[in-house]
C-alpha cells in the first residue's frame, strides 16, 4: 500500500510558540493531502483540504490564520500551529490521496501536540 | 441524519467467531466506500474498499455493500484478539473527493 509519513511524532511545545508538522507521501504523488484532528475518544475532525500549488481550504470553524498549511510539492505537505495554546493538544493525522479514480486516502502515522 | 452512521459499540465477540460491522449512508455519500482499522493511539489504517453492489473478500475481510438499502458492512472470519480495534466506515460525498467518516465501532475480540 502507500505508504505516508509525518514528522514529528509527538511534540511538547509552551503556549504562545509555533509548531510544524510535515506530512510527505513517500513512493507516489499526492495532489490532495488531507489534515485532520483527533481528540481522546472521538472521531476524526477533518479541518482542511490541501492541494499541491493551491491555497488550503478549511472547514467551517477551523482558523486558517492559526492553522496555517502549505502543500509545496506533491510529496510534501505542512501544518503549522501557530501561537499554540493548550486547547490546541491534540492528534493531529494527515493523509494523502494518490492519482486514480477510487478516493482512498493514506493516513500518516500521526503528530501527538501537548502545549504546555 | 448523519451522512454515515455506525453504532459505537463495543462489539464484543469470542476468538474465531466472525464480527459483522455495520454502516449506513445517506444520499449524500453514494460513491466510494471505506473501512479503516484505527487502534488505540494510532492512526486509521485502510483495510478495504468497496465501490459496486454485493461482496468483496480479501483474506478474513467481506466488504459488501448494498446501494438499495444504503448500508454497507464488513465482516471479519475467525476474529483475533488482534482484531480489537475501531473501525471506521467513510464513504466518498457525491461533489469533491473527500471522505465523511462515521464515528466508528469499537471491536472487541476475548480469547
Amino acid at each position: 500500500g502507500a505508504v505516508v509519513s509525518q514528522h514529528p511524532s509527538w511534540v511538547i511545545c509552551k503556549s504562545g510558540t509555533s509548531v510544524k508538522i510535515e506530512c510527505r507521501s513517500l513512493d507516489f504523488q499526492a495532489t490532495t493531502m488531507f489534515w485532520y484532528r483527533q481528540f481522546p475518544k472521538q472521531s476524526l475532525m477533518l479541518m482542511a483540504t490541501s492541494n499541491e500549488g493551491s491555497k488550503a481550504t478549511y472547514e467551517q470553524g477551523v482558523e486558517k490564520d492559526k492553522f496555517l498549511i502549505n502543500h509545496a510539492s506533491l510529496t510534501l505537505s505542512t501544518l503549522t500551529v501557530t501561537s499554540a495554546h493548550p486547547e490546541d493538544s491534540s492528534f493531529y493525522i494527515c493523509s494523502a490521496r494518490p492519482p486514480g479514480p477510487f478516493y482512498e486516502q493514506y493516513f500518516g502515522p500521526g503528530t501527538r501536540l501537548t502545549v504546555t | 441524519q448523519k451522512e454515515v452512521e455506525q453504532n459505537s459499540g463495543p462489539l464484543s465477540v469470542p476468538e474465531g467467531a466472525i464480527a459483522s460491522l455495520n454502516c449506513t449512508y445517506s444520499d449524500r455519500v453514494s460513491q466510494s466506500f471505506f473501512w479503516y482499522r484505527q487502534y488505540s493511539g494510532k492512526s486509521p489504517e485502510l483495510i478495504m474498499s468497496i465501490y459496486s453492489n454485493g461482496d468483496k473478500e480479501d483474506g478474513r475481510f467481506t466488504a459488501q455493500l448494498n446501494k438499495a438499502s444504503q448500508y454497507v458492512s464488513l465482516l471479519i472470519r475467525d476474529s483475533q484478539p488482534s482484531d480489537s480495534a475501531t473501525y471506521l466506515c467513510a464513504a466518498r460525498e457525491n461533489a469533491g473527493n473527500m471522505l465523511t467518516f462515521g464515528g466508528g465501532t469499537r471491536l472487541m475480540v476475548k480469547p
